[in-house]
C-alpha cells in the first residue's frame, strides 16, 4: 500500500525548534524528489520545501529560507524538515508528498499539525 | 516568483450542474499545471497532472484544458461527493505557487 506518514508535530513556543518526519512505504522512495507543503488554519495551501530524489538539490519558499533544512534518508525512506526559528505564522498542517509527472504531487501524507504558541 | 490567481474564490452549485473554475499564472507556465481537490480535514488530492492528463482512478467528469497562462478545470456533471475546495498549483519553477483555492458548495 502506497502511503506517507508525518509525524513529529505538537505545540512549540516561538523560537523553538522542531523536527518533522514523513515515513514512506510501498513504493521506491529513492526514485522520488520530496516536498513539503502547509496549510495555516483555514487558509489556503503553501509550498515550502523540495528535495531531489539523492538529496542534493533543496530549494525553499521564502519565508522558511535559513529557518527550515529539509533532509531525506533513503536507507530508512524517510523525509525531515527540520524548523528552527518557530514563528507564529509558522503554525499549520505540515504535508509531505511526492513529486511526480510534470512534477505534480501525486502521493499526500495526512498532514501533521504545528501550533506555535507561547 | 509566479503568482496563480483563482476564480470565482466561492462558487455555488447544484447535482448535476456543468462548473468551470478558472486560473491564471502571471507568467507562462506551458502546460505545468495542475489541480488538487481537498475536503475538510483531509489532504489534497490531484485530479489533474500537466493541464489537461486525468489522474489516475479520477472520474472522466473531471477534466482541465489550457496552457501558457490561462487554465480551466471543468467538472461536467456535479456529484455530491464533488463538494470540496479546488486549488490550481503551478510546477514550472519554485516556489511552486498554488491559487488561492475555490470552494464548492452545494446551492
Amino acid at each position: 500500500q502506497v502511503q506517507l506518514v508525518e509525524s513529529g508535530g505538537g505545540v512549540v513556543q516561538p523560537g523553538r525548534s522542531l523536527r518533522l518526519s514523513c515515513a514512506a512505504s510501498g513504493f521506491t522512495f529513492t526514485n522520488y524528489a520530496m516536498h513539503w507543503v502547509r496549510q495555516a488554519p483555514g487558509k489556503g495551501l503553501e509550498w515550502v520545501a523540495v528535495i531531489s530524489y539523492a538529496g542534493t538539490n533543496k530549494y525553499y519558499a521564502d519565508p522558511v529560507k535559513g529557518r527550515f533544512t529539509i533532509s531525506r534518508d533513503n536507507s530508512k525512506n524517510t523525509l525531515f524538515l527540520q524548523m528552527n526559528s518557530l514563528r507564529v505564522d509558522d503554525t499549520a498542517v505540515y504535508y509531505c508528498a511526492t513529486e511526480g509527472g510534470r512534477n505534480a504531487f501525486d502521493i499526500w501524507g495526512r498532514g501533521t499539525m504545528v501550533t506555535v504558541s507561547s | 516568483d509566479i503568482q496563480m490567481t483563482q476564480s470565482p474564490s466561492s462558487l455555488s452549485a447544484s447535482v448535476g450542474d456543468r462548473v468551470t473554475v478558472a486560473c491564471r499564472a502571471s507568467q507562462s507556465i506551458s502546460t505545468y499545471l495542475n489541480w488538487y481537490q481537498q475536503k475538510p480535514g483531509k489532504a489534497p488530492k490531484l485530479l489533474i497532472y500537466a493541464a489537461s492528463s486525468l489522474q489516475s482512478a479520477v472520474p472522466s467528469r473531471f477534466s482541465g484544458s489550457g496552457s501558457g497562462t490561462d487554465f480551466t478545470l471543468t467538472i461536467s456533471s456535479l456529484q455530491p461527493e464533488d463538494f470540496a475546495t479546488y486549488y490550481c498549483q503551478q510546477s514550472y519553477s519554485t516556489p511552486y505557487t498554488f491559487g488561492q483555492g475555490t470552494k464548492l458548495e452545494i446551492k
